[in-house]
């Protein structure tokens, strides 16, 4: 069962919007419906961010927005604020009751 | 509100038994549908799942951690308990217990312990 695979990085403007994949396969990403996301500020617990692939928990700004297409899922941030920058997880769903994390990628705002 | 809170050793030996506790507020484990999990960060590397255990005993584990890992509850002191045996070097990390809702996603998690392996 590998880790998704996400960007090492990315970076943009304020203002500007940035895309983050996380490539799976059809065991996991594909296969399901369940892809979450989650947001990581250093020393930080995560907090969820994404959940069902794009549905956006109460609390979360409209500006993070979830999408899928095949294996690989992606989260969109858009009108990039400072306070956006932390690291970046995926999650899916893997079968048999287990659940993969992706890489991580670590969103930089310029 | 819901609060989960980990605790246990912030050192232990390598090949000793790890053993941390998760005790949690705002909801119960003997409600339907409420499951626990266990999830670890290795120092500035990605998060891993580790086990999960559900309102009806239901346990399920990491497939390359399994013969290493158990989890168990204990209802009436809100509490989930992961055991980790054998445990190395490349072990050492911070160790997060989260909540599973229904839709799949861990809607709130612990502040996180961070557990060393060193002899």
């Amino acid at each position: 069962q590998s880790a998704l695979t996400q960007p090492r990085s990315v970076s943009g403007s304020p203002g500007q919007s940035v895309t983050i994949s996380c490539t799976g396969t059809g065991s996991d990403v594909g296969g399901y419906e369940y892809v979450s996301w989650y947001q990581q500020h250093p020393g930080k617990a995560p907090k969820l961010m994404i959940y069902e692939d794009t549905k956006r928990p109460s609390g979360v700004p409209d500006r993070f927005s979830g999408s899928k297409s095949g294996n690989t899922a992606s989260l969109t941030i858009s009108g990039l604020q400072a306070e956006d920058e932390a690291d970046y997880y995926c999650c899916s769903y893997a079968g048999a009751y287990t659940y993969v994390f992706g890489t991580g990628t670590k969103v930089t705002v310029l | 509100q819901v609060a989960l809170t980990e605790s246990g050793p912030a050192l232990v030996k390598p090949t000793q038994t790890l053993t941390l506790t998760c005790t949690f507020s705002g909801f119960s484990l003997t409600t339907t549908g409420m499951r626990v999990n266990w999830i670890r960060q290795p120092p500035g590397r990605a998060l891993e799942w580790l086990a999960r255990i559900d309102w009806d005993d239901d346990e399920f584990y990491s497939r390359s951690l399994k013969t290493r890992l158990s989890i168990s509850k204990d209802t009436s002191k809100n509490q989930v308990v992961l055991t980790m045996t054998n445990m190395a070097p490349v072990d050492t990390g911070t160790y997060f217990c989260a909540r599973l809702t229904g839709d799949g996603a861990f809607d709130v998690w612990g502040q996180g312990t961070l557990v060393t392996v060193s002899s």
